[in-house]
């Protein structure tokens, strides 16, 4: 089955500065790749996804990155805030199937 | 437009006894998943319906977890007897679209806080 691996498992940033969380994944037909983020007590919230046949997807403060070949994606936030402190959490799936997430990244945005 | 609505938000039971979570998902939804999510890991899958019929319960324990989502609506996941290690946030998701097709998005529900003492 897919194994999705994600690092690092925290990580702390300055506000303003740049914060980049890296996944791979193991099944080549994994063809969508959301990110998820998690606010304490609460279900976890899609901001951004991409899918197999595209390379890159911005969105405002939010990027993330897509290497089919190595299987591995990324997510680039900017300019953060100390409102983007939550866990984050990469996933793969296919066409609908269930997600197989990575293990969260705790991001903490210090002011 | 609602989002997926669960129901208890948070349980406390013995082991050994019994426990049921209830799910709501968004209106006119085909896709509904229960994941479970241990503290400090991502959501594992325990089963998936497309409408009323189970299209993956390769993960879910069946020897004390069951599931059902009789009128392809709303959706119960019951578990008994409970053991120490089934204290977990029971998330449930529903996506409009049906499996291996569509878009994929997944619209989480706020979940379920289990502790099984």
């Amino acid at each position: 089955g897919e194994n999705v691996e994600q690092h690092p498992s925290t990580l702390s940033v300055q506000e303003g500065d740049s914060a980049v969380i890296k996944c791979t994944y193991s099944d080549s037909a994994s063809n969508y790749f959301p990110w998820y983020k998690q606010e304490l007590g609460k279900g976890p919230q899609l901001i951004i996804d991409i899918r197999s046949n595209v390379g890159e997807k911005k969105d405002q403060r939010i990027a993330v990155t897509l290497n089919k070949t190595a299987k591995h994606f990324s997510l680039h936030i900017t300019e953060t805030q100390p409102e983007d402190s939550a866990v984050y959490f990469c996933a793969a799936g296919n066409s609908g199937y269930a997600l197989n997430f990575g293990k969260g990244t705790s991001l903490l945005v210090t002011p | 437009e609602a989002g997926v609505a669960q129901s208890p938000r948070y349980k406390i039971i013995e082991k050994r006894q019994s426990v049921a979570f209830w799910c709501n998902p968004i209106s006119g939804h085909a896709t509904l998943y229960w994941y479970q999510q241990i503290l400090g890991q991502g959501p594992k899958l325990l089963i998936q319906f497309q409408n009323n019929g189970v299209v993956d319960d390769s993960q879910l324990p069946k020897d004390r977890f069951s599931a059902e989502r009789l009128k392809g609506v709303d959706s119960t996941l019951k578990i008994q007897p409970a053991k120490l290690e089934d204290s977990a946030v029971y998330l449930c998701a529903s996506r409009p679209g049906v499996a291996g097709a569509g878009y994929n998005e997944q619209f989480f529900g706020p979940g379920t806080r289990l502790t099984v003492l």
